[in-house]
This record gives C-alpha cells, sequence and structure tokens, in this order.
C-alpha cells in the first residue's frame, strides 16, 4: 500500500549513543516533516523539507539532524542521544500546489527509549 | 506564528451522547485547519479538513467541523459517540507561509463509556 514507512518501529539507547530513523514515501510528494509526540504536548515540528534537496529547522531541532536523501527519503539523525529525546517519532509528508489540501500522510510511528 | 489551542485534554462522553472537542487557533493568514485521530500506537489518520470552502465540513466516520472566523474556532462534533471513537484528537493549523508546517494542539484523549 502507498504511503510513509519508518523504520525502526521500537529502539532503545544508551545515553551517547547515535542512531537514524528512516523514512521513505512513495507517493511523489515534494514535503517531509519530522515530528515527536510527547503526552500532553500535541507533536512538535523537528525538521522539516519543503522540497528535495532543501531543509529547515522546526520548533525543537536541538539534538537532531536531517537529510533528504532524495525525493522519496527524509532521515533523522540523533548524533548523542540524551534521555529528553525519549519520545514517538512520526514522519509525515503532504504534497505541493493544489493536492496539498488533501493533508499530510503520517507514518506510523517510531517509539525511541533512551536510558 | 500558529498556535491552536485545544481546551480539555481528556473528555468522558457516554455512548450515544454528543461528542464535542474545542479548538481555537491563531494565524496571521487565512487558515487551513485540521482534524486528525490516533488511535493508540497508531499514527496520525485525517479526520477532515477546511481549506476556505464550505465553513462546516463533514469528514469520516460521522465527524463534522465548523469554521468560525469571528471566534477563530473549529470545533469538532459528533452527534452519538461510539465505541470505536475513543482515542487522541488532534486539531492543527497550517502555515501557507512557510513550508505548509503543521502546528499542533496539544490532543484531547476521548473515552467512551458504556
Amino acid at each position: 500500500n502507498a504511503g510513509v514507512t519508518q523504520t525502526p518501529k521500537f529502539q532503545v539507547l544508551k545515553t551517547g549513543q547515535s542512531m537514524t530513523l528512516q523514512c521513505a514515501q512513495d507517493m511523489n510528494h515534494n514535503s517531509m516533516y519530522w515530528y515527536r509526540q510527547d503526552p500532553g504536548m500535541g507533536l512538535r515540528l523537528i525538521y522539516y523539507s519543503a522540497s528535495e534537496g532543501t531543509t529547515d529547522k522546526g520548533e525543537v531541532p536541538n539534538g537532531y539532524n536531517v537529510s533528504r536523501l532524495n525525493k522519496r527519503e527524509f532521515s533523522l539523525r540523533l548524533e548523542s542521544a540524551a534521555p529528553s529525546q525519549t519520545s514517538v517519532y512520526f514522519c509525515a509528508s503532504v504534497p505541493t500546489g493544489d493536492r496539498k489540501l488533501y493533508g499530510y500522510t503520517f507514518g506510523s510511528g517510531t517509539r525511541l527509549t533512551v536510558v | 506564528a500558529q498556535s491552536v489551542t485545544q481546551l480539555g485534554s481528556h473528555v468522558s462522553v457516554s455512548e450515544g451522547a454528543l461528542v464535542l472537542l474545542r479548538c481555537n487557533y491563531s494565524s496571521s493568514v487565512p487558515p487551513y485547519l485540521f482534524w486528525y485521530v490516533q488511535y493508540p500506537n497508531q499514527g496520525l489518520q485525517l479526520l477532515l479538513k477546511y481549506t476556505s470552502a464550505a465553513t462546516l465540513v463533514k469528514g469520516i466516520n460521522g465527524f463534522e467541523a465548523e469554521f468560525k472566523k469571528s471566534e477563530t474556532s473549529f470545533h469538532l462534533t459528533k452527534p452519538s459517540a461510539h465505541m470505536s471513537d475513543a482515542a487522541e484528537y488532534f486539531c492543527a493549523v497550517s502555515d501557507r507561509a512557510a513550508g505548509n508546517k503543521l502546528t499542533f494542539g496539544g490532543g484531547t484523549r476521548v473515552l467512551v463509556k458504556p
């Protein structure tokens, strides 16, 4: 089925370890986003890529980096994980132009625990 | 900057009763507004959206929302709650001037009592 695929679904890291969260979409969407979800805070934007070759910071970018590898893939990297980065991470994509009115498509999330 | 406020982090309703979830937004431009639903351990699913056409918007699963510019509100309703409506609901506003970023409210968790 077409959509947004995130890997891994679950991950436990030790403080200071690094890892990359992967996201791929097969809908030919131009824009992709990384959000984190924490209880009572909704979803907060970490980074986004409005189009292939561009990336911009969102609301909570500290401690993260991103790479828009190609139009399909947008990865999120934690260089040195901290307990405050324990969260559920969602990737999303949306077309541009009039098709953006269809709304975002979200992946199923990556549940990350940093101990 | 855009913002969204959802009144009430938890709502409890009886099966068959009205569901009303409140959302107020702040936006410097005419907004695009969305409601998403999240079932346990799943991603977010689009319920409905307002994109400057009709102010009363109908979505999936019997939900609807009304855009009221004068009140800067976009409240979500369903006339008769079903047990399957138990989930968390998020209101969001799109920043059309900056990469279509979505800004979310804090979410409202709905509990449906039999």
